[in-house]
């Protein structure tokens, strides 16, 4: 069955440090895609990154790179140079390709709190 | 342009009563889908429309809840005798076609459903 699974409910980090957000996930489907968004106390989800499962790299989006470990199920999203506006909800999502099904499947979300 | 609007923000109403939300995804995205998000948890799917059509409704908890999307843009979500469990943030997020890879899903700012 599909799952994502975060463990981390809540992070620190001081501003201008990198934080690591972990992620993993479980599917039978040999194709799929794994998305991170950002969920600001205003509540609307922001997408940050995507990777595929066929993609040879690691994506990268400015400050934001997702480390996809395919053998280990992991996609864990790294936020360099953290900034106060990175405090936030982040939650890992998950899309199987196969079949024609679009919903995302989310974890249950890491709250990152950026420290001055 | 306009992102995702949904109306209206916030819902206040009494157990057993009818509601409506309402859902209106970018202009041109062919693709709408309702998730809902309980306290403290990721978004949970509920329905995903490909036009007019329902594509996949398996993520509906039970009758109660129903969706349209009669001329393939605004959407509906009716919820039947409303329970204190259905209390959530209703979020509602549209793409640009159903298929693809990334088919990057942009969500609008939810609406909070509080059943007394």
């Amino acid at each position: 069955a599909q799952k994502i699974t975060q463990t981390q409910p809540g992070m620190f980090v001081q501003e201008k440090e990198a934080v690591t957000l972990d992620c993993t996930y479980d599917t039978s489907d040999p194709s799929y895609g794994l998305f991170w968004y950002k969920q600001p106390s205003s509540g609307e989800m922001i997408f940050l990154i995507y990777q595929g499962s066929y993609d040879q790299q690691n994506a990268t989006e400015g400050r934001y790179s997702l480390n996809f470990q395919k053998a280990r199920k992991s996609a864990n999203l790294v936020i360099s140079a953290s900034q106060l506006g990175d405090s936030a909800m982040y939650f890992c999502a998950m899309r199987e390709l196969s079949g024609g099904y679009n919903k995302l499947i989310f974890g249950a979300g890491t709250r990152l709190a950026v420290h001055p | 342009g306009a992102g995702v609007s949904q109306t209206p923000s916030n819902k206040v109403t009494e157990k057993g009563k009818y509601v409506e939300l309402r859902c209106d995804p970018i202009s041109g995205h062919t693709a709408l889908y309702w998730y809902r998000q309980s306290l403290g948890q990721g978004p949970e799917f509920l329905i995903y429309f490909q036009g007019t059509g329902a594509a996949d409704d398996s993520g509906l908890p039970n009758d109660r809840f129903f969706a349209v999307r009669p001329e393939g843009s605004v959407s509906t979500l009716k919820i039947q005798r409303t329970e204190r469990g259905d209390s959530a943030v209703y979020l509602c997020a549209s793409s640009l076609t159903g298929w693809g890879s990334l088919n990057e899903q942009f969500f609008g700012p939810g609406t909070r459903l509080t059943v007394l």
